[in-house]
């Protein structure tokens, strides 16, 4: 069975410096890899996908990922944060049938002035 | 107007009661599901279905009932709640069943069973 780990529960930037949040992935086919962000009361936004192909993708907002297949990870990054990016972070893993995502149990970046 | 929207958005209510949560997409998707995040905000899949038919069902209590109409809508009900059922209930669309289908979600369905 799939799994996703995001080793890091907070992260605390201040606006203006870099992001990286890290996802680690244990699947044993090609994996189909998700981030998704969440605002406080709102439902997850999909920020990026990686599916096959160029294993540094773009996606909204700015952020971008990169797959790296011998590391089995993911890790999403932004090179400069604005405070509207404080923000709960999921990346998930998805399976061949039935577009089950399984998710990693997030990180939270705080945003400081 | 909003994509996929879930009612109500928050639900109080004591051990034992039953409740539903509804659902309902207007992009024209064809596969729905709920997925549950519990205090830790864990996100855990419970039911997917396909055109009307159930696809995924992880292990839930089999007091939760997922119901399907139509392809538009996804309701959940729960029996005898219990207080490990509080969390907020998400529902989701998507294109395609197979894994390239981005997932819409709703904004959520905060459960808090005292």
């Amino acid at each position: 069975a799939q799994s996703v780990t995001q080793p890091d529960i907070h992260i605390t930037v201040s606006e203006g410096a870099s992001l990286e949040l890290r996802c680690n992935y244990s699947y044993g086919a090609t994996p189909y890899l998700f981030w998704y962000v969440q605002s406080p009361g709102q439902g997850l936004q999909l920020l990026l996908k990686y599916f096959s192909g160029d294993t540094l993708v773009q996606g909204i907002k700015g952020f971008e990922a990169e797959f790296k297949r011998s590391q089995s990870s993911f890790n999403l990054r932004k090179p400069s944060v604005h405070w509207s990016d404080a923000a709960e972070y999921f990346c998930a893993v998805g399976v061949a049938a039935g577009n089950k995502l399984t998710f990693g149990g997030g990180t939270r970046v705080l945003v400081k002035p | 107007d909003t994509a996929v929207s879930q009612t109500p958005k928050y639900l109080v209510t004591q051990m034992g009661n039953d409740k539903s949560i509804k659902c309902e997409q207007n992009l024209g998707h064809d596969t729905m599901y709920w997925y549950k995040q519990d205090s830790k905000k864990f996100l855990k899949i419970m039911f997917s279905y396909n055109n009307k038919e159930l696809i995924i069902n992880e292990t839930v209590p089999n007091r939760f009932s997922p119901k399907s109409p139509d392809k538009a809508h996804l309701n959940l009900h729960i029996n005898s709640l219990e207080l490990g059922d509080s969390a907020v209930y998400f529902c989701a669309s998507s294109r395609t069943e197979g894994p390239a289908g981005e997932l819409f979600f709703g904004e959520g369905s905060r459960l808090t069973v005292l």
